[in-house]
C-alpha cells in the first residue's frame, strides 16, 4: 500500500521566520510529487516534482525531491500571516493513470 | 474556466436519508477523483475516473457508496444510507492525464 508522511503534523512560528515542512513516501513506481497549500477550502497547487535534484520556486516558496530518500522538503522564507494553512504533499505513483495519495498534511500557523 | 464545481456546498441529513453530491470537472479534463478528508484520516481518495470509465474504487468505503459519470462533464457520488461517520467534506478534482489535480471547494456534509 502506498504510504505518504508528512512532518511535522503541526508547526507554529513567528511571522518573518523560515520554516521547512517535510514530505517522505513510499510507493510503487513513483512518477509525481506534488504540493499543495489547503486554506479554508480546496487545496490549491503550488508544486509538482518529477526530478530528483532540481529546486522549483515561486516567491518566498521552494521545493526540492530526493529520490534517493524518498523525500521532498517545502520552504516557506520570511513567512507572513497569509501562509498560514494546511500544507499537503502528495504523490502519483503506478501506471501514471492513479488518483493522488496524499499525506496527513502539516498545518502551519504563523503568529503576528 | 469557472474551475471544478460542486454541489451543494453544504448538505445536512439524518441518518439512513440517500445523499447525492455532484460534480462538473474542468472542461477536457480526462481524469475525475472523488476524494473524502476527515481530521483523524486527511485525504483519501474514494474512486476515479478515466473518460468517464471507473478505474479504482478501492478506496470506496462501503456498498453504500457509488459514484457515476455519465459523461465527461458531470459526475456523482451518492451514500445510500448514511450514516453519522460518513460526515466529512467531499471534494471532486480533476485532471489532464497524470498532471496537478483542480479540486472543487468540496461539499461538507453531515450526518445526524
Amino acid at each position: 500500500e502506498d504510504k505518504v508522511v508528512q512532518s511535522p503534523l503541526s508547526l507554529v512560528v513567528h511571522e518573518g521566520d523560515t520554516v521547512t515542512l517535510n514530505c517522505s513516501y513510499e510507493v510503487t513506481n513513483f512518477r509525481s510529487l506534488l504540493w499543495y497549500k489547503q486554506e479554508k477550502k480546496a487545496p490549491t497547487f503550488l508544486f509538482m516534482l518529477t526530478s530528483s535534484g532540481i529546486e522549483k520556486k515561486s516567491g518566498r516558496l521552494s521545493s526540492i525531491l530526493d529520490k534517493k530518500e524518498l523525500s521532498s522538503i517545502l520552504n516557506i522564507t520570511a513567512t507572513q500571516t497569509g501562509d498560514s494553512a494546511i500544507y499537503l504533499c502528495a504523490v502519483i505513483a503506478g501506471g501514471g493513470a492513479d488518483g493522488l495519495t496524499f499525506g496527513k498534511g502539516t498545518h502551519l500557523i504563523i503568529q503576528p | 474556466d469557472a474551475g471544478v464545481i460542486q454541489s451543494p456546498r453544504h448538505e445536512v441529513t439524518e441518518m439512513g436519508q440517500e445523499v447525492t453530491l455532484r460534480c462538473k470537472p474542468i472542461s477536457g479534463h480526462d481524469y475525475l477523483f472523488w476524494y473524502r478528508q476527515t481530521m483523524m484520516r486527511g485525504l483519501e481518495l474514494l474512486i476515479y475516473f478515466n473518460n468517464n470509465v471507473p478505474i479504482d474504487d478501492s478506496g470506496m468505503p462501503e456498498d453504500r457508496f457509488s459514484a457515476k459519470m455519465p459523461n465527461a462533464s458531470f459526475s456523482t457520488l451518492k451514500i445510500q444510507p448514511s450514516e453519522p461517520r460518513d460526515s466529512a467534506v467531499y471534494f471532486c478534482a480533476s485532471s489532464f492525464s497524470s498532471t496537478e489535480a483542480f479540486f472543487g471547494q468540496g461539499t461538507r456534509l453531515t450526518v445526524v
